[in-house]
């Protein structure tokens, strides 16, 4: 099992650019999210997924779009990238579908930089 | 606003001695979890201890949590050079999740 696999690994935009982060999970979780890593600031959660075909807003999900795309896979979108959202995103799985977020399962993270 | 907090920010011990490291919240809590993540890497899950427990102990790993203070702590013992990582908490309230600030620990072998 590859557990939760996150492309690209690295990424450089211009601002105003758009991409696509891509998330996969073969744990057949439920609940998907996607998190953004700052110094110093922690981890802080942009979207979640609790089952396929449903997603919900986080604490920072201005500029963000995402898409459960089938159980297995979580995009994220940034459809005009700023410098401010250059960070490390995360992708992560959980078994869990209700408000108890159980052991959660990161990917290796993909580093962004807009310039 | 910062939901939770960690401290201290960082943490240098030498190897065999004990580290402690102390989360803090704002939130009623179903559960909290504590995780550690390695330079480069995501995080990876520790332990986790629910809300109507106290103490929880896994191996080397010692967490409590204290509702009444909003307060946990993550003690590791006889710590290893391979312990060197950053710990977060974690913990969710409703439909949201958050982090802690983290500890960064550095074991000096």
């Amino acid at each position: 099992n590859a557990g939760v696999t996150q492309t690209p690994k690295f990424q450089v935009l211009k601002t105003g650019q758009s991409m696509t982060l891509q998330c996969a999970q073969d744990m057949n979780h439920n609940s998907m999210y996607w998190y953004r890593q700052d110094p110093g600031m922690g981890l802080r959660l942009i979207y979640y997924s609790a089952s396929e075909g449903t997603t919900d807003k986080g604490e920072v999900p201005n500029g963000y779009n995402v898409s459960r795309l089938n159980k297995r896979e979580f995009s994220l979108r940034l459809e005009s990238a700023a410098p401010s959202q250059t960070s490390v995103y995360f992708c992560a799985s959980s078994s869990r579908t209700s408000g108890r977020r159980e052991t959660q399962y990161f990917g290796p993270g993909t580093r962004l930089l807009v310039l | 606003s910062q939901q939770g907090e960690e401290d201290p920010q960082a943490l240098s011990i030498q190897e065999g001695e004990n580290a402690t490291m102390n989360c803090s919240y704002k939130t009623s809590i179903n559960n909290l979890q504590w995780y550690r993540q390695n330079s480069g890497r995501g995080l990876v899950h520790l332990i986790l201890i629910r809300s109507n427990e106290r103490e929880k102990h896994s191996g080397r790993l010692r967490v409590t949590l204290d509702t009444s203070k909003k307060s946990s702590s993550l003690l590791i013992t006889a710590s290893r050079a391979a312990d060197t990582a950053s710990y977060f908490c974690g913990f969710g309230t409703g439909n949201q999740f958050y982090f802690g600030t983290g500890t960064s620990l550095t074991v000096i072998p």
